[in-house]
């Protein structure tokens, strides 16, 4: 079964505001990754993020991580046109391989 | 250093035929990760190899696919009597000998294959 799920499924947001993007999933996880896909191209990692931590920053990307919750967020600040593209939450558990969601389809208008 | 490189691009196979996709991981990368990819879906997993070894297999389709990573050379994704539902786009992806399936996964550009 599906383990993380991205919510919203799509997301339209003018040029310049923030963009916030949430996984939640359903078992214990060792790390949950952030990926991002452009139209008809591959995946980009953005941000690892471990069981252990909470919060995690690169660039105008901040990730946190609610273990109670079992979700995370993806925030992207000050967003720009070339951020339009499909955003992937993953997740690890114990040895079974990365459980990608859906993803959320980010439009950002110039 | 080369990113992770796999052919073809596109592929295009009439039903019945095989499809072969290659893919070369980042060097010094010996493992490697397979995926499919529906329109508008996540990438469900299928495949992992370490260098002449199938680690986890349990996302392939019991028939007409396999896989392999040679000692030398791309792995390999092969698809036999390739049927309308396999139409994808099909991932690699490679991580360094450290960590393995805890750690960052590097894409490729994947291949898209249309079975008509």
């Amino acid at each position: 079964s599906q383990q993380g799920e991205e919510d919203p499924q799509a997301l339209s947001i003018q040029e310049g505001e923030n963009a916030t993007m949430n996984c939640s999933y359903k078992t214990s996880i060792n790390n949950l990754q952030w990926y991002r896909q452009n139209s008809g191209r591959g995946l980009v990692h953005l941000i690892l993020i471990r069981s252990n931590e909470r919060e995690k920053h690169s660039g105008r990307l901040r990730v946190t991580l609610d273990t109670s919750k079992k979700s995370s967020s993806l925030l992207i600040t000050a967003s720009r046109a070339a951020d339009t593209a499909s955003y992937f939450c993953a997740t690890i558990t114990g040895n079974t391989p990365l459980v990608f969601g859906k993803g959320t389809r980010l439009s950002v208008i110039a | 250093n080369a990113g992770v490189m796999q052919n073809p691009r596109h592929l295009v196979r009439r039903r019945g035929q095989e499809a072969r996709l290659r893919c070369s991981p980042m060097k010094g990368h010996s493992h490697v990760y397979w995926y499919r990819q529906l329109p508008e879906e996540g990438l469900k997993f299928m495949v992992y190899l370490q260098k002449e070894n199938i680690i986890d297999e349990s996302g392939m389709p019991k028939e007409r696919f396999s896989a392999e990573f040679p000692k030398e050379g791309p792995s390999i994704l092969r698809i036999q009597q390739v049927v309308r539902g396999d139409s994808a786009a099909y991932f690699c992806a490679s991580s360094p000998p450290s960590g393995g399936l805890q750690e960052t996964q590097y894409f490729g550009p994947g291949t898209r294959l249309l079975v008509l």
